[in-house]
């Protein structure tokens, strides 16, 4: 497809794992990102990773990349209601391209 | 810290007005973009700008205009807003430099309602 997927919600219990998955559209990409946009607020870049990595790790962050299936997720252990936001993933498809957004996940933190 | 500054939060127009969104960022950044926000539908790329005086057109820039006078400055232009364009309006920028990660760094968002 031409769009970058995300399912559009995710609940999950305090102290629990979250895991966010995406779909990306070019396995060309060089660059996937997950920015983070917190209610009333502009997005900030929550961590990325390089077309050539399968896995990177960030203290509770982790994303792995299966280039195969052009298939990206983000894993946050111990989430925190603090997390509670909404999470986009994001391709740059050639090299200091556009970015395409896919639609976002807003995950909700149970207390 | 870096800063990209929306001059506006909320916006409330009639349908016909004419509309600016101001964008400013203290980065010396040579690209700046300006996306849409909807529910459901992710960010959505308008216009964009690699340098002073240059546009580039997004996924979606009809109804649309962007200026680039000064590299700080990227202004979004709605000539004749329309209900459809009842939006979140995100700016964005970033380094030219090449070899990095492309982050891009947002301003807080402008809310426009078209009525």
């Amino acid at each position: 497809g031409e769009d970058v997927e995300q399912s559009l919600f995710l609940s999950v219990r305090e102290g629990d794992s979250s895991v966010i998955n995406c779909t990306y559209t070019d396995s060309s990409s060089t660059y996937l990102y997950w920015y983070k946009q917190e209610p009333g607020a502009g997005l900030q870049l929550l961590t990325y990773i390089f077309s050539n990595m399968d896995m990177k790790q960030d203290q509770r962050l982790t994303v792995l990349l299966n280039k195969k299936d052009k298939h990206l997720s983000l894993r946050i252990a111990d989430t925190q209601t603090g997390d509670s936001a909404i999470y986009f993933c994001a391709e740059m498809k050639t090299s200091y391209d556009k970015v395409i957004f896919g639609p976002g996940t807003s995950l909700s933190v149970i207390p | 810290d870096v800063k990209v500054t929306q001059s506006s939060r909320y916006l409330v127009k009639r349908t016909g007005e004419k509309v600016f969104l101001e964008c400013v960022q203290d980065m010396d950044h040579e690209n700046m973009f300006w996306y849409r926000q909807d529910p459901g539908l992710g960010l959505r790329l308008i216009y964009f700008s690699y340098d002073v005086k240059m546009k580039e057109k997004g996924d979606i820039p009809e109804g649309y205009s962007v200026s680039r006078e000064k590299k700080e400055r990227f202004s979004l232009i709605l000539e004749s807003a329309s209900t459809n364009q009842t939006s979140m309006y995100l700016c964005a920028s970033r380094t030219g430099l090449a070899g990095v990660s492309g982050e891009l760094f947002f301003g807080e968002g402008s809310r426009l309602t078209v009525l």
